[in-house]
């Protein structure tokens, strides 16, 4: 079946400038993730969705990020007045509700953005 | 605060046996999750630990105690395919599955 997709999958943009970035969970799965993966380190957490509840923003790294999510589908990111620092791979990752089921967290392939 | 620890690179050859470990303090815990990333490729899952004990799939096994906060991942009879960076993450809440990830152990599998 259809895994996590987004888009796009590579972004160069200039500083200062805003950055929209999509991601379309598995279909059914009501949690939706987004982290942020920096050149050579690990996941950082950037936001969680759980169906109608408020998310979860406790990660985004200044109020430059912002994310929404249209019911239990497309989720968009967005950075504004990007900065060098934001250069990073930005994954978003789906898990369905069930909570038997919810051991994993099903990644997409990732947006590389560069900002010049 | 919340940490997780584990070493930033090994190296092993090909056909033997590596463990990589990993330490975490978390405020809560709700399981631990091991994820394999090849270069420029998303994690994909490898296992999910929540109770004491060694948990064996096939090449790979992992395993917990919570008591100690500790972790590790145990490959054998690896393979070069098997180079890649691996993710020990915390899930630290029963309420949601936000996981706090280390910074990943780069595995090199030499022939």
């Amino acid at each position: 079946g259809a895994g996590v997709s987004q888009s796009p999958s590579n972004k160069v943009t200039e500083k200062g400038k805003d950055v929209e970035l999509r991601c379309d969970p598995i279909s059914g799965h009501t949690a939706l993730y987004w982290y942020r993966q920096r050149l050579g380190q690990g996941l950082e957490f950037l936001i969680y969705f759980q169906g109608n509840s408020a998310p979860d923003k406790s990660g985004l790294p200044s109020d430059r990020f912002s994310a929404e999510r249209t019911g239990e589908s497309v989720s968009t990111l967005t950075i504004q007045r990007t900065q060098q620092e934001d250069s990073a791979v930005y994954l978003c990752a789906s898990s369905p509700e069930d909570r038997r089921f919810a051991d994993t967290q099903y990644f997409g392939p990732g947006t590389r953005l560069t900002v010049l | 605060g919340q940490n997780i620890d584990q070493p930033t690179e090994m190296t092993a050859t090909e056909g033997a046996i590596v463990q990589i470990n990993c330490t975490y303090q978390t405020s809560g815990f709700n399981g631990l999750f091991w994820y394999q990333q090849h270069a420029g490729e998303a994690p994909t899952f490898l296992s999910y630990n929540v109770l004491d004990g060694l948990e064996e799939k096939g090449r790979f096994s992992s395993f917990l105690s919570r008591s100690k906060g500790y972790s590790y991942l145990l490959l054998k009879e690896l393979q070069m395919k098997d180079s890649a960076s691996y993710l020990c993450a915390v899930s630290g809440s029963y309420n949601t599955d936000k996981l706090i990830f280390g910074t990943g152990t780069r595995l090199q599998v030499f022939p």
